[in-house]
């Protein structure tokens, strides 16, 4: 059974970073590409970044470039989303999805909750 | 990136047929992929491609795709069928699957 378990979320201050982690389980981690999406509270979903199987692809939304990295760890079957700068703007839902290759994203973690707040 | 514009509601009666649309410009090179979200929980994939459909996804569950405009239709619609529904596609370079529409949500009175 595919499964994707975030974690880390939390709430940080305004300007503060925060590390999100995502453990996959039940497939074969480094053959699927992956990607983060947040959803703002009562809001529609945001793709927010996307990493390549090998990790040498990397892709941003405006809204996070220059603020946000993604990394994996294939030998632990783990997705990060390293967030700094954060703004009330970032506060969300954040989703771990799968994306094998030549296929959608097919299967998504539960979520983590960030907030931004003071 | 790219957009894609859905109406934001849309309502059925139970049983009847509904048609939940999406428009861009980028759906003219490339297939939508359509998920359905309920309260609380993860989006779920339910149409992708050319009109396949995920293993457990109902037949009722159905796509199609003309110009600028995808499509996702509920043949009789289910109470359970109650969701917000979103369209995704990629991005204008297709790079990456990285554009959602804005969503609509379904009532089925």
């Amino acid at each position: 059974e595919v499964q994707l378990v975030e974690s880390g979320g939390g709430v940080v201050q305004p300007g503060g970073s925060l590390r999100l982690s995502c453990a996959a389980s039940g497939f074969t981690f480094n053959d699927c590409q992956m990607n983060w999406v947040r959803q703002a509270p009562g809001k529609g979903l945001e793709w927010v970044s996307y990493i390549s199987s090998s990790g040498r692809t990397i892709y941003y939304a405006d809204s996070v470039k220059g603020r946000f990295t993604i990394s994996r760890d294939n030998a632990k079957n783990s997705l990060y989303l390293e967030m700094r700068s954060l703004t009330a703007d970032d506060t969300a839902v954040y989703y771990c999805a799968r994306e094998p290759v030549g296929d959608p994203i097919d299967y998504w973690g539960q979520g983590t909750l960030v907030t931004v707040s003071s | 990136s790219s957009e894609l514009t859905q109406d934001p509601t849309v309502s059925v009666a139970l049983g009847q047929t509904v048609r939940i649309t999406c428009q861009g410009d980028s759906l003219r090179n490339y297939y939508a992929n359509w998920y359905q979200q309920k309260p609380g929980q993860a989006p779920v994939l339910v149409i992708y491609g050319k009109n396949k459909r995920p293993s457990g996804i109902p037949d009722r569950f159905s796509g199609s795709d003309s110009g600028n405009t995808a499509s996702l239709t509920i043949t009789g619609a289910q109470a359970e069928d109650e969701a917000d529904y979103y369209c995704n596609s990629r991005d204008r370079s297709g790079d990456h699957l990285g554009v959602f529409g804005g969503g609509t949500k379904l009532t089925v009175l």
